[in-house]
């Protein structure tokens, strides 16, 4: 089975720019969240998605945003970049049925510079 | 709140030595506790979890036990080796008063095995 993978890898924006990341979960998972790893922050938890609906919201100003499609494909944007949104973001996605280990994708790294 | 507290690291070690990285928690409920890894330019891998009191999570030499009175999960290794650097991540689950499966992680720590 593929793992989760995320697009692009890696990233370069200006401040003010916007931007979506992609993310697409394991084959037959429906669940997709998405965390911020930061130098300073550590990694905070942004939002998951389950069958196209935001079940769980983390505390990030409304700059950030998500969807989920119909296949469980998963976006998240970015508006108004700042510096500090310079970070790695990673996609998790696991089946949705109970307790479930979460499966991380590779991340994509974002620079605003 | 939950949270999760963890070791300083970095941790620094010969290959062949014993590994204990100290974990601790903070919830409401009885968590689900988990320890990821991550190698440099890489996502977070599952290492190992566990679910209730008293479980063992296992994995590739790596251990640790759900203990509810000390509120800890410590990750141990009897035998490290080179490849096992890398930064490790406590972190939990708490379902308590509504269905979530947001994980909160501990700030990492940094294994740093020696040949």
């Amino acid at each position: 089975k593929a793992g989760v993978t995320q697009t692009p890898r890696y990233l370069i924006k200006t401040r003010g720019q916007q931007v979506t990341l992609s993310c697409s979960p394991i084959s037959g998972h429906r669940s997709v969240s998405w965390y911020q790893q930061t130098p300073g922050q550590g990694l905070q938890f942004l939002f998951e998605y389950f069958s196209e609906t935001q079940r769980n919201k983390g505390n990030f100003p409304g700059r950030f945003s998500g969807r989920q499609f119909s296949n469980s494909r998963s976006e998240m944007n970015v508006s108004t970049l700042e510096l500090g949104d310079s970070a790695l973001y990673l996609c998790a996605s696991r089946s949705g049925t109970g307790y479930n280990e979460q499966f991380f994708g590779p991340g994509t790294r974002l620079t605003v510079l | 709140g939950n949270s999760v507290t963890q070791m300083e690291g970095p941790v620094t070690l010969s290959e062949e030595a014993f590994l204990t990285i100290n974990c601790t928690y903070t919830a409401t409920g009885y968590p689900s506790l988990f320890w990821y890894v991550q190698y440099p330019g890489e996502g977070l891998q599952l290492l190992l979890k566990a679910t209730k009191a008293d479980d063992k999570g296992s994995n590739k030499g790596f251990e640790a036990t759900y203990r509810k009175e000390t509120t800890s999960f410590h990750l141990e290794k009897g035998s490290v080796q080179v490849s096992d650097s890398a930064v490790y991540f406590c972190a939990l689950i708490s379902n308590y008063g509504g269905a979530t499966n947001k994980l909160i992680f501990g700030t990492g720590t940094l294994l740093a095995v020696q040949p």
